[in-house]
């Protein structure tokens, strides 16, 4: 069965880079996606990588995808307080974009002043 | 632009009983897909709707059903209500044709005692 691994709990200070870590098992999975989730709020997509590519950057986000060991990672650069949320790394059910989801136990993201 | 709307926010319900929730999807959103987020876990994938029909489905009971009507809105009926159905179901909407990026409502709070 499909299945998404996080860290639970990720402490950066403000200002350094935060990296958060994934790992998942299905390896037909065309899409992978990033949410962030804020206390109260429903989900709100940050980025998403196909399968066939390595890296994708937007502005402070880096996304990094090792398809051979099933690792992907988000990596925001000058953490801010405002970045201080629960993160949720996520993989297309059956491969397709407009699948559901099968997400993981999320992390959180703690700012230190 | 509305973003995608669920409502009630929070509801309470009782062992054994039924409940309806609602989302209206973000405008021009064609796709409604439910999730259900238990305390401090990711969210997990109940069903997809699109062209008023299930198009896809998670590992969840008979019990949970839906609908999805002309306008693209949709219901997420449960029936038999039991305590560990209390969670934070999520409604995301999507385009089909675009296969990716869900918007994702603020979710409804059931409560079961």
């Amino acid at each position: 069965g499909e299945d998404v691994e996080q860290s639970l709990f990720l402490s950066v200070r403000e200002g350094d880079s935060s990296v958060i870590n994934c790992t998942y098992t299905d390896s037909s999975s065309t899409y992978l996606y990033w949410y962030k989730q804020e206390p109260g709020a429903g989900l709100q997509l940050l980025t998403y990588i196909f399968s066939n590519m390595d890296m994708k950057q937007d502005q402070r986000l880096t996304v990094l995808l090792n398809k051979k060991d099933k690792h992907l990672s988000l990596r925001i650069a000058d953490t801010q307080t405002g970045d201080s949320a629960i993160y949720f790394c996520a993989e297309s059910l059956s491969g397709g974009g407009a699948d559901g989801l099968t997400f993981g136990k999320g992390t959180h993201l703690i700012i230190q002043p | 632009d509305a973003g995608v709307t669920q409502s009630p926010t929070h509801l309470i319900k009782t062992r054994g009983q039924q409940v309806t929730l609602r989302c209206s999807p973000k405008s021009g959103h064609d796709t409604v897909s439910w999730y259900q987020q238990a305390l401090g876990q990711g969210p997990q994938f109940i069903f997809q709707y699109y062209e008023e029909e299930e198009r896809q489905r998670g590992n969840f009971p008979d019990r949970f059903s839906g609908h999805q009507f002309p306008n693209y809105s949709s219901e997420l009926n449960v029936n038999a209500l039991l305590l560990g159905d209390s969670a934070l179901y999520l409604c995301a909407s999507s385009l089909a044709r675009d296969g990716y990026g869900y918007t994702f409502g603020s979710g409804t709070r059931l409560t079961v005692v």
